[in-house]
């Protein structure tokens, strides 16, 4: 079955500092990759996607990520944290013919000034 | 445009009611479905359709109901409530199926539930 794993729960960086948050999925298909965060008490907003073509794609909020077939991850990227960042972030997996997307447990963020 | 509209935002039900989470998109989306979040388990999927008339069971469908009967609206039917349905609810909606095309799910702001 496939999955999806951010394997960081909880993470906290200083305000201008660079993020990584990590994602990995496991299947054996090309995937459709997303990554969403959601701020407390709201629903979830698209950060970015990949579907095809070029392996390093933009979303918005300055945020990037790049996928990467060989270690099955679709890590997202920002190079210097806002406190506005501050939310939880999902990376979610779907693939043709399937009808859901797949969501990882999420990772928290915390921002200090 | 709306986008997708969930009510009510907070209930509060004692275990055996019953009740009816409302989910409306204005964006003439196929796809509609229903996600609970619970801590540390992500999103998992309850329900879902893919046009009217025409639904489909998730990853945690037991103890829920849904119907798909205009494009708009997607209601989740809890039947008899139970502690472990306590959640936060998300319906999302999406131009077609996965697989034809690159739009990206729309969700509404959820539903937090709780059973006692």
């Amino acid at each position: 079955a496939q999955s999806v794993t951010q394997p960081d729960i909880h993470i906290t960086v200083s305000e201008g500092a660079s993020l990584e948050l990590r994602c990995n999925y496991s299947y054996g298909a090309t995937p459709y990759l997303f990554w969403y965060v959601q701020s407390p008490g709201q629903g979830l907003q698209l950060l970015l996607k990949y579907f095809s073509g070029d392996t390093l794609v933009q979303g918005i909020k300055g945020f990037e990520a790049e996928f990467k077939r060989s270690q099955s991850s679709f890590n997202l990227r920002k190079p210097s944290v806002h406190w506005s960042d501050a939310a939880e972030y999902f990376c979610a997996v779907g693939y043709t013919g399937r009808r859901a997307l797949t969501f990882g447990s999420g990772t928290r963020l915390q921002v200090q000034p | 445009n709306a986008g997708v509209t969930q009510t009510p935002k907070f209930q509060v039900l004692k275990t055996g009611q019953s009740m009816t989470l409302q989910c409306a998109q204005d964006m003439n989306h196929e796809y509609m479905s229903w996600y609970r979040q619970d801590p540390g388990m992500g999103l998992r999927l309850i329900h879902y359709s893919v046009g009217a008339g025409i639904t489909d069971q998730g990853e945690v469908p037991n103890g829920y109901n849904v119907s798909r009967s205009t494009t708009e609206d997607f209601p989740l039917r809890l039947l008899s409530a139970a502690p472990s349905q306590t959640s936060v609810y998300f319906c999302a909606s999406r131009l077609t199926g996965f697989g034809t095309d690159n739009s990206p799910l729309h969700f509404g702001n959820g539903t937090r539930l709780t059973v006692t």
